[in-house]
């Protein structure tokens, strides 16, 4: 079946770096865009920016420049996610999701990821 | 950057009865040349990652229950639930795929009152 499946919850340091995976399977995965939301504690969903994966060029939300990071493996259909320089307000749920390449074809975000959990703690 | 604002912030609905969210885009998300507009509608339960209810403004997705439906065109949408159930509890998002950043509503509550 189609899905994505993410890594598990990570406990990082405050200035260490974290990288979540998310591995798509049932699908071509090069016919869609994978993106990053992220939700803080208590709070609603914050688009965070998409990879192509036929280009791999990635797009980043304002909020999520410089110490953020998109990446594909195309060999095992899966994305990544980086961020260094970690800070407590980065303690959050990370989700990924796909939405198709095509424009015409482009309904929303219909798979998610069960999201990775990210703690920044001291 | 396309601005996304649903109202109200949450609601509490009697078992049986309407729910009605809404949401406004700053800008229109409607495509001509399609006919569609790029907007979504997510239920969010606790612990669990969103789930895309309707697409393209009012197409149902496979699997959701038709109490759940949409209506709108170009910048004012609506989700509403009709005869909401207990399992309806949830946060509910708008968002609009029309360009990028691809932006949500804040969320709404919907609990039972």
């Amino acid at each position: 079946q189609v899905q994505l499946v993410q890594s598990g919850s990570e406990l990082k340091k405050p200035g260490a770096s974290v990288k979540v995976s998310c591995k798509a399977s049932g699908y071509i995965f090069t016919n869609y865009a994978l993106n990053w939301v992220r939700q803080a504690p208590g709070q609603g969903l914050e688009w965070m920016g998409w990879i192509n994966t036929n280009t791999g060029s990635p797009t980043y939300a304002q909020d999520f420049t410089g110490r953020f990071d998109f990446s594909l493996d195309t060999s095992v259909s899966t994305a990544y996610l980086q961020i260094s320089s970690l800070k407590a307000e980065d303690t959050a749920i990370y989700f990924c999701a796909r939405v198709s390449l095509w424009f015409g074809d482009r309904r929303g975000m219909d798979v998610w990821g069960q999201g990775t959990t990210v703690t920044v703690s001291s | 950057d396309i601005v996304m604002t649903q109202s109200p912030d949450s609601l509490a609905v009697s078992l049986g009865e309407r729910a009605t969210i809404n949401c406004k885009s700053s800008q229109s998300v409607f495509h001509s040349s399609n006919n569609k507009n790029y907007l979504g509608w997510y239920q969010q339960k606790s612990g669990q990652p969103p789930k895309l209810l309707i697409s393209w403004a009012s197409t149902r997705e496979s699997g959701v229950p038709d109490r759940f439906s949409g209506s709108g065109s170009g910048t004012d949408f609506t989700l509403t639930i009709s005869n909401l159930q207990a399992e309806d509890v949830a946060f509910y998002y708008c968002q609009q795929f029309q360009s990028t950043p691809l932006t949500f509503g804040g969320g709404t509550r919907v609990e039972i009152k």
